[in-house]
């Protein structure tokens, strides 16, 4: 039973430029969240997609944006990146949008330079 | 304030000792309590979950949830080096990512 995948899993950017994370949820899951972990800090919610909307969201600018398809994997992008957003990008998956027992993956940590 | 405190450690302890981390939280409508541990390069894992005051045993982990002091807390019993890695707690009021608040993380090194 395959858990949550992401990739990729390392990524180094400059200022300015543009990322994309992926990400796929576990099997029979629907719902993906993805999560900012700061070094030394626990995660903070960025938003949660649910039947392709984006059902919730964190206080982020409106720079970190993302998408879900129809076999439930997600996106999240992250326009004109910032020395503060290098951190570890988590993506968590529950079977329907008002779980909070959450399965979350190994991240995929952006450093930007 | 932030909804829920967590002293961030670092905590060293020998193989084989009682460990027992805490968390604080704020607000009295928070009724699931939930610990994820987390290895290095690695996402978090639910660990333990309860719900309103209490204990909750599984195997060498006990948490235990006071309401009235607004304080959990994880307790692990003749720790082992595969113990080693860092301990989120978290608190929601209802279902829903959004609603949950993650403290800061406890990271443990168990020393063999």
């Amino acid at each position: 039973d395959a858990g949550v995948t992401q990739s990729p899993t390392h990524l180094i950017k400059t200022r300015g430029q543009q990322v994309t994370l992926r990400c796929s949820p576990k099997s029979g899951h629907d719902t993906v969240s993805w999560y900012q972990q700061a070094l030394g800090q626990g995660p903070q919610f960025i938003f949660q997609y649910y039947e392709e909307e984006e059902r919730q969201r964190g206080n982020f600018p409106d720079r970190f944006s993302g998408h879900q398809f129809p076999n439930y994997s997600s996106e999240l992008n992250v326009n004109a990146l910032l020395l503060g957003d290098s951190a570890l990008y988590l993506c968590a998956s529950t079977l329907g949008s008002g779980a909070n027992v959450l399965t979350f993956g190994a991240g995929s940590r952006l450093t930007v330079l | 304030q932030k909804e829920v405190e967590q002293d961030p450690g670092p905590l060293s302890v020998p193989e084989g000792a009682i460990v027992s981390l805490n968390c604080t939280y704020s607000n009295s409508a928070f009724q699931y309590f939930m610990w994820y541990r987390q290895y290095s390069r690695k996402g978090p894992e639910l660990l333990m979950y309860t719900y309103s005051s209490g204990n909750k045993e599984d195997g060498r982990f006990t948490a235990q949830v006071d309401k009235s002091s607004k304080y959990i807390s994880l307790f692990i019993r003749d720790s082992q080096p595969s113990d080693s890695a860092t301990y989120l707690c978290v608190v929601t009021r209802s279902g829903g990512a959004n609603n949950l608040f993650f403290g800061t993380g406890t990271r443990l090194t168990v020393i063999p």
